[in-house]
């Protein structure tokens, strides 16, 4: 029940695209659904984050949608550059419940120029 | 947001060694940090929990002997790998949160290689 399942495993899309990433989770109590970006060699940062009591949250060229009643949510990035090429995870998390993080299993990212 | 600075991002060490791996908040008071290990092309493993003052909660399978964990105060948290082998490779990266607070601040990571 704390599993969070990421797909695809890898990603290559055209310079200009949508890249999209999904996930889903079991466990209803998770209320903090937030999206890591990691270059290689680096640790995650914080790309964009979501609450179940929105749908749908939007920053720059990143937007979360999140579907409740399906507990899946998902990552697009518009307009995907070359330098969008790097490893994205999912996470989820229940926030009173020691502010632990689930992550997914990642998505290898290359956008081709 | 806050800056976490990990060090060393890199170390090589021999077979039955101890190395430490400092965590720390730079301009934030983190009252929990998280150390993670990541092999090649993986997700995130948490190992332990930590909050100022207490001691280490760490996750079931993670020696809590060998991955010795710190934290003395709200800016600084400590990993120790002791009798270090090869399979203790990895990389290893802390995140610190404040109380309360949504987002969590991850360093750069520590590639640890044992030789």
């Amino acid at each position: 029940q704390q599993q969070v399942k990421q797909s695809p495993q890898s990603l290559i899309v055209q310079k200009g695209g949508i890249s999209i990433i999904n996930c889903a989770y079991e466990n209803t109590a998770f209320d903090y659904f937030p999206w890591y970006q990691q270059f290689p060699g680096k640790g995650p940062a914080l790309l964009i984050a979501i609450r179940p009591d929105v749908s749908e949250k939007k920053e720059g060229r990143f937007t979360i949608s999140f579907n409740k009643s399906a507990k899946q949510f998902s990552l697009h990035i518009m307009d995907s550059q070359p330098g969008d090429s790097a490893t994205y995870f999912c996470a989820a998390e229940r926030m009173e419940y020691g502010n632990k993080l689930v992550f997914g299993a990642g998505t290898i990212l290359r956008v081709k120029s | 947001g806050a800056v976490v600075s990990q060090h060393p991002s890199r170390v090589i060490c021999k077979s039955g060694t101890s190395v430490k791996i400092e965590c720390r908040s730079l301009d934030f008071q983190a009252t929990t940090m998280f150390w993670y290990r990541q092999f090649p092309k993986k997700s995130l493993m948490l190992m332990a929990t930590s909050n100022e003052g207490s001691k280490a909660t760490y996750e079931q399978g993670v020696e809590k002997d060998k991955f010795l964990i710190n934290h003395a105060s709200l800016t600084l948290s400590t990993l120790t790998v002791t009798s270090a082998h090869p399979e203790d490779s990895s990389f290893y990266i802390c995140s610190v949160r404040g109380q309360g607070a949504d987002e969590a601040f991850f360093g750069q990571g520590t590639r640890l290689t044992v030789v």
